[in-house]
């Protein structure tokens, strides 16, 4: 499989500790993103980094790449109960115009 | 208001019966996809469309159809070959090409009575 698998499958925090994610695939990739998903609703959009860089920052998110590992892991830093929802990494397969979602990893932010 | 809708929120289908789910965008996309979620797990692609009347098979392609006979429109219809259609189905666009972010639909959830 192409897949992306996230770790953990679970995650429980406190509001306002640190949230950390890891995501490993199997082939090279264009890119990897990460995407949020609430319950019962579709995946919304939240960062995306190439295959040529190391490291992004979107506001509390912060996503790395290591292409030689074949990993990624997606930070979010001073959780807030809103950021509970399940998080999933997806891969396109080099030249192929499809992506991979991993299983996801689900965060649950205790206020 | 922009974006990807999709219909019905909440899908019946009687044993041996086909259903189909729309998905329609206004995002000028040209490219489509229609994945399938089953509980506590990721997707999983079962058709995509990068232009009109045009589209490939994904996956888990088996049991399903799709036609793309409009840029907004790529609606999927399950079959009765679908033996275990009950699942959370996502629709999302891209503006077409590699390194795309997707847009996904709210989704509609498939139950068999």
């Amino acid at each position: 499989s192409q897949q992306g698998e996230e770790d953990p499958q679970a995650l429980s925090i406190q509001e306002g500790e640190n949230a950390t994610m890891n995501c490993s695939y199997k082939t090279s990739i264009n890119n990897l993103q990460w995407y949020r998903q609430n319950s019962g609703r579709g995946l919304v959009h939240l960062i995306l980094i190439r295959s040529n860089e190391r490291e992004k920052h979107s506001g509390r998110l912060r996503v790395t790449l290591d292409t030689s590992k074949k990993s990624s892991s997606l930070l979010i830093t001073a959780s807030r109960a809103a950021d509970t929802a399940s998080y999933f990494c997806a891969t396109d397969q080099y030249n192929f115009n499809k992506f991979y979602f991993g299983s996801g990893t689900k965060l649950n932010v205790k206020p | 208001d922009g974006g990807i809708t999709q219909s019905p929120k909440y899908l019946f289908r009687k044993e041996g019966q086909n259903v189909t789910l729309s998905c329609e965008q206004n995002l000028n996309h040209d490219a489509m996809y229609w994945y399938r979620q089953d509980p506590g797990q990721g997707l999983r692609l079962i058709y995509y469309s990068q232009i009109v009347n045009d589209f490939q098979k994904g996956d888990i392609a088996e049991g399903y159809s799709v036609s793309r006979e409009k840029k907004e429109s790529f609606p999927l219809t399950v079959t009765s070959a679908q033996k275990n259609p009950t699942a959370f189905y996502l629709c999302a666009s891209t503006p077409g090409g590699l390194q795309e972010t997707q847009y996904f639909g709210p989704g509609t959830r498939l139950l068999v009575l």
